[in-house]
């Protein structure tokens, strides 16, 4: 199975930051690759797919970059609402996977 | 409006036989590209994926697991079944049922979810 590696696995920052969360997969997924946000007790949300396309009604600060086996998430401009936990996963193989999350905190 | 709700036992004893059920809504399993997911968490932990049907009834499981699932679905009721053999503590987790885009519009992400349900394997 294809495996996936986020990070760093925490981060703290203060609203109004630049952010970015890599991922890596061991081996190339093209543009197979999907970043979700989850924030305690809910289900995750998917905000990008497509390794850089903008899921209907994500805002625009999210973005999505890269493409073989580096990928990034980048937030331009951190919102209160954006403290939570992210993952990456890929659908380049039927056996998804997912990396191990990066948890994003208020500094 | 697409929803899909789970339902099962919240408790489980250890070798027991699961069995997780997705009622959805809002489109049909019938309609080709459409494809339906299981994925869980453990409490803490990082999300795994379990199991995929299809609208043609392609199944895929995963690797590690694929001994001890089986996935199934009744389209004349709108439901996913998920069978998981020999339960233990460390499948504790809260399981999702998830439906993917489209294959045929090219979105290969898990876009809807289920909330979820937990499942506690203990005796």
């Amino acid at each position: 199975d294809i495996q996936m590696t986020q990070s760093p696995s925490s981060l703290s920052a203060s609203v109004g930051d630049r952010v970015t969360i890599t991922c890596r997969a061991s081996q190339s997924v093209s543009n197979y690759l999907n970043w979700y946000q989850q924030k305690p007790g809910k289900a995750p949300k998917l905000l990008i797919y497509a390794a850089s396309s903008l899921q209907s009604g994500v805002p625009s600060r999210f973005s999505g970059g890269g493409s073989g086996t580096d990928f990034t998430l980048t937030i331009s401009s951190l919102q209160p609402e954006d403290f939570a936990s992210y993952y990456c996963q890929q659908s380049y193989s039927a056996h998804y996977t997912f990396g191990q999350g990066t948890k994003l905190e208020i500094k | 409006q697409v929803t899909l709700r789970e339902s099962g036992p919240a408790l489980v004893k250890p070798t027991q036989t699961l069995t997780l059920t997705c009622n959805f809504s809002g489109f049909s399993l019938t309609t080709s590209g459409m494809r339906v997911n299981w994925i869980r968490q453990p409490p803490g932990k990082a999300l795994e994926w379990l199991a995929r049907i299809d609208w043609d009834d392609d199944k895929f499981y995963s690797t590690s697991l694929k001994t001890r699932l089986t996935i199934s679905k009744d389209t004349s009721k709108n439901q996913v079944v998920l069978i998981m053999t020999n339960m233990d503590p460390v499948d504790t987790a809260t399981y999702y049922c998830v439906r993917m885009g489209s294959s045929e519009q090219g979105l290969n992400a898990f876009s809807i979810w289920g909330q979820g349900t937990l499942v506690t394997v203990s005796s």
